[in-house]
């Protein structure tokens, strides 16, 4: 158990439809991270949140954004569902030790959200 | 850019050792890291290794790194039916804010007994 949950754990969307997950981060961790699990791929960067702010993006397009609040809980909207759009999106609590080039990043990874767009 | 790269399926007998292998493109990734994925569930961290290592051992696990070819391997002794599961290599990435994660497609390690 990583302390990470996701809601909902599955969801049927329809293409056009716009969708919102929802992540609770692991107590302590300032910063989320969003990714994208297609059917057979790892997951893919989609962005990240630091005390609220964007804080770095992946090669998405702008329909998929986020939020991040102060408990820093956080969500990831899409708009305007296309089919490509059905996979797992995974949530993940990062703690940063160190520094600069040579921090180390630990993600504590949530169970996913299961989206599927017909 | 970057890119990850692993072998997609290896099958073991139980008690073998398994090897598994990835190659990274990002020369300044500082860490390395293996994941484990078991059906339906998340990700969970097995270990790293920080770039200037060449080998860190964790009980049945052992990382390998050749740096210089760009080379992870991760070994798993005595493999247990428990150990089935998809494994993914991943990079940091320093492009993204310094703690985005460059993921491979995973390993499938089937293990039967």
């Amino acid at each position: 158990e990583t302390g990470v949950t996701q809601s909902p754990t599955h969801l049927i969307k329809t293409r056009g439809q716009q969708v919102t997950l929802r992540c609770s981060s692991q107590s302590g961790h300032n910063t989320v991270s969003w990714y994208q699990q297609a059917l057979g791929q790892g997951p893919q960067f989609i962005f990240q949140y630091y005390r609220e702010e964007e804080n770095g993006r992946g090669n998405f397009p702008p329909r998929f954004s986020g939020l991040q609040f102060p408990n820093y809980s956080s969500e990831l909207n899409v708009n305007a569902l296309e089919l490509d759009d059905s996979a797992l999106y995974l949530c993940a609590s990062t703690s940063i030790h160190g520094t600069g080039g040579n921090s180390y990043n630990e993600q504590f990874f949530g169970p996913g959200t299961r989206l599927t767009v017909l | 850019g970057e890119d990850v790269e692993q072998s997609l399926f290896l099958s073991v007998r139980e008690g073998d050792s398994s090897v598994i292998n990835c190659t990274y493109t990002d020369s300044s990734s500082t860490y390395l890291y293996w994941y484990k994925q078991e059906p339906g569930a998340g990700l969970q961290l097995l270990t790293y290794i920080f770039s200037n290592m060449d080998m860190k051992q964790d009980q049945r696990l052992t990382v390998l790194l050749n740096k210089k070819d760009k080379h992870l391997s991760l070994r798993i002794a005595d493999t247990q039916t428990g150990d089935s599961a998809i494994y993914f290599c991943a990079e940091s990435s320093l492009n993204q804010a310094g703690t985005a994660l460059i993921f491979g497609k995973g390993t499938t390690l089937s293990v039967s007994s």
